[in-house]
Order: structure tokens, then sequence, then C-alpha cells
């Protein structure tokens, strides 16, 4: 079946410094990525989405990229705070099951 | 702001006992999804609703667990017996979607199961 590869599992990085989460993605019809932000013991939140029309979208220190052709997008999070600490997943639509499926997931460690 | 609303947030049960989960999507919001949560990986889709009608329940294990959305407003999702592997996060989102195509889903906060 269709999948979502996301890596790396685990990231720590420097209060202040970049960190970058990479998927991709197998259906070639995808045409939806958001990405979600998840705290402990909360749901999911939408930080960024991006469709298949762009390859890149910026909010603030968010942004992502969507490369298409090799079936892979990343999120990048600049100047990055304690309150970025989180699991991040990343998800692609697979239309013709209207449906998105979930990567396993990142959790970003931000390092005082 | 409009949020998904699900109760409770945690739940404790014996195996073999009945659980159910209550979902109420954001205001005008046409499709409803429930989700799995096991600890350390990514939601997995259980049931996808369109107002009232079930579009897609391939993943939703129909022995023990059943979901409605009677009035294509709010939806139960119960299990019964539950088991020790049900033990989870219960995710419920919804999406404006009027066709069905792809749109932002907005999650809710979740019901914590376990299953003892």
């Amino acid at each position: 079946g269709e999948n979502v590869e996301q890596h790396p599992s685990t990231l720590s990085v420097q209060e202040g410094d970049s960190a970058v989460i990479k998927c991709t993605y197998s259906d070639s019809a995808s045409n939806y990525f958001p990405w979600y932000k998840q705290e402990l013991g909360k749901g999911p939140q939408l930080i960024i989405d991006i469709r298949s029309n762009v390859g890149e979208k910026k909010d603030q220190r968010i942004a992502v990229t969507l490369n298409k052709t090799a079936k892979h997008f990343s999120l990048h999070i600049t100047e990055t705070q304690p309150e970025d600490s989180a699991v991040y997943f990343c998800a692609a639509s697979i239309p013709r099951d209207d449906k998105i499926i979930f990567g396993k997931g990142t959790r970003l460690h931000i390092l005082p | 702001e409009a949020e998904v609303a699900q109760s409770p947030r945690y739940k404790i049960t014996e195996k073999s006992q009945a659980v159910a989960f209550w979902c109420d999507p954001i205001s005008g919001h046409a499709t409803l999804y429930w989700y799995r949560q096991i600890l350390g990986q990514g939601p997995e889709l259980l049931v996808q609703f369109q107002d009232e009608s079930v579009v897609d329940d391939s993943q939703l294990p129909k022995d023990r667990f059943s979901a409605e959305r009677l009035k294509g407003v709010d939806s139960t999702l119960k299990i019964q017996p539950a088991e020790l592997g049900d033990s989870a996060m219960y995710l419920c989102a919804s999406s404006f979607s009027p066709s069905g195509h792809q749109e932002t889903q907005y999650f809710g906060p979740g019901t914590r199961l376990l299953v003892l």
C-alpha cells in the first residue's frame, strides 16, 4: 500500500539553530501535504501545509519545501525556541481514497 | 476559534468491557474521521464519514468496533469487548470537504484509552 516515510525519528537541536525534518511519499498522485505538531497529551495541530502546485511555502519561522519529481518534502524550522519541542508528523494525501496518511513522527528536542 | 470536541479525555477499562467515545466536529464540517494512534506512531484512520454516510471503514475491526454519525453532526465510536491491544489514543478530526475532496483536517484533543 501507499506509505509516507519520515526521518529522523528523533532530533535534538540547540536553541536558536535550525531543524529540518524530511518525508518521502509513494503515491505520485499525492497533491496535499500537511504538517502537524503534537504536544504531549494533545491532538495534532496543523502548523503548515502545501499543495502540489507550489514548491515552497513559508510562515514566519516555519517553511515547507516540496520536490514532486523526487516525491519528498521537508519541514524547516529556523531560530528554534523551547516551545518548538514536540512531535511533528508529515502527511500526504491519497486522492483515489480521499484520505491522508501520516509518517511515524519526529520527536524534536530543543536544547537550552 | 472553533474546535473539535471529544469526550472523555481519559478512559480506563477492563478487558471485555464496552467503551464509547464521543466527538463533536467543527460546525459545518461535512467530513469526520476517527483515528487510532499507538504510542510512538502516527495516526491511523479507522473510519471516515461524509455527512451521515460511512465512506471508508476498511481499517475498522468490525467484529468489535462500531461507529455512527446518525444526524451527520456528532459521532460515537464504540468498542465491545475491549482488548488489551486497544490501548491507544483515539483521535477525531473533521474537515469542511463538502465534496469529500481533500481539505485540511482539524483534530480534537483525543481520548486516551487504557485497557487493563
